[in-house]
């Protein structure tokens, strides 16, 4: 069965340094997300992404944020000077359409700032 | 503004019970709801799904009921098993595709 996969599983970084979580979605999707989890907490949109570009983002996605779709495979999330507040699990999905179509999570990376 | 909140927090129940696990929505304009289950150390997993012209829907084992007049959503799960141990979580699917989780029930079955 497709898997959307999630690397790495568990990511540690000093506060401060960049990080970039990289996800490969199911390969005939065309929509994309990620989501993070506080520790304890419910799952929370930061941003879709759909023919090369964001469709939406959530508040929590500010500036330190960004996604890419680098080579039509992966879907990378990258935080470019990460705080300690950006520790969480953090979840990509995909779907083949964009509405009430079901959407595939990864496994998730787990973030740990120091 | 929209949100998608769980009545409770944690459900025990017997091995061969059955579970019903409770969601309520805010967002009337809402047309899709979808219902995961967390385990430990993994990403949430589909369940089952609804489109707001459905009142019930059944899969193996679970059905979700809908009810749009007071905005209410369920999660039944017929002869629960210790493999159904984990947070279930409602999610509503907004404009643009995004999801709006629930706070998430842990569901705890006893052997």
């Amino acid at each position: 069965e497709p898997e959307v996969t999630q690397t790495p599983s568990h990511q540690v970084t000093q506060m401060g340094q960049e990080v970039i979580l990289r996800c490969v979605p199911i390969s005939n999707h065309l929509y994309f997300y990620w989501y993070r989890q506080i520790l304890g907490q419910k799952v929370e949109f930061l941003v879709s992404f759909y023919n090369n570009e964001i469709s939406e983002k959530s508040e929590i996605f500010d500036d330190q944020f960004s996604v890419e779709r680098p080579d039509g495979s992966n879907f990378t999330l990258k935080i470019r000077s990460t705080k300690l507040e950006d520790s969480a699990m953090y979840f990509c999905a995909s779907t083949a359409g964009v509405t009430k179509n079901i959407q595939y999570f990864g496994a998730g990376t787990r973030l740990s700032v120091l | 503004g929209e949100s998608v909140g769980l009545h409770l927090p944690t459900l025990s129940v017997q091995e061969g019970d059955n579970s019903i696990i409770n969601c309520a929505y805010s967002n009337s304009a809402s047309d899709y709801f979808i219902w995961y289950k967390q385990e430990s150390g993994k990403g949430p997993q589909f369940i089952i799904d609804i489109r707001s012209n459905m009142d019930k829907r059944q899969g193996q084992r679970v059905t979700v009921l809908l009810n749009k007049t007071v905005k209410h959503l369920s999660l039944q799960i017929a002869a629960t098993q210790p493999g159904d141990s984990a947070v279930y979580f409602c999610a509503e699917s907004g404009v643009g595709g995004k999801l709006i989780f629930g706070q998430g029930t842990e569901l705890s079955v006893k052997p």
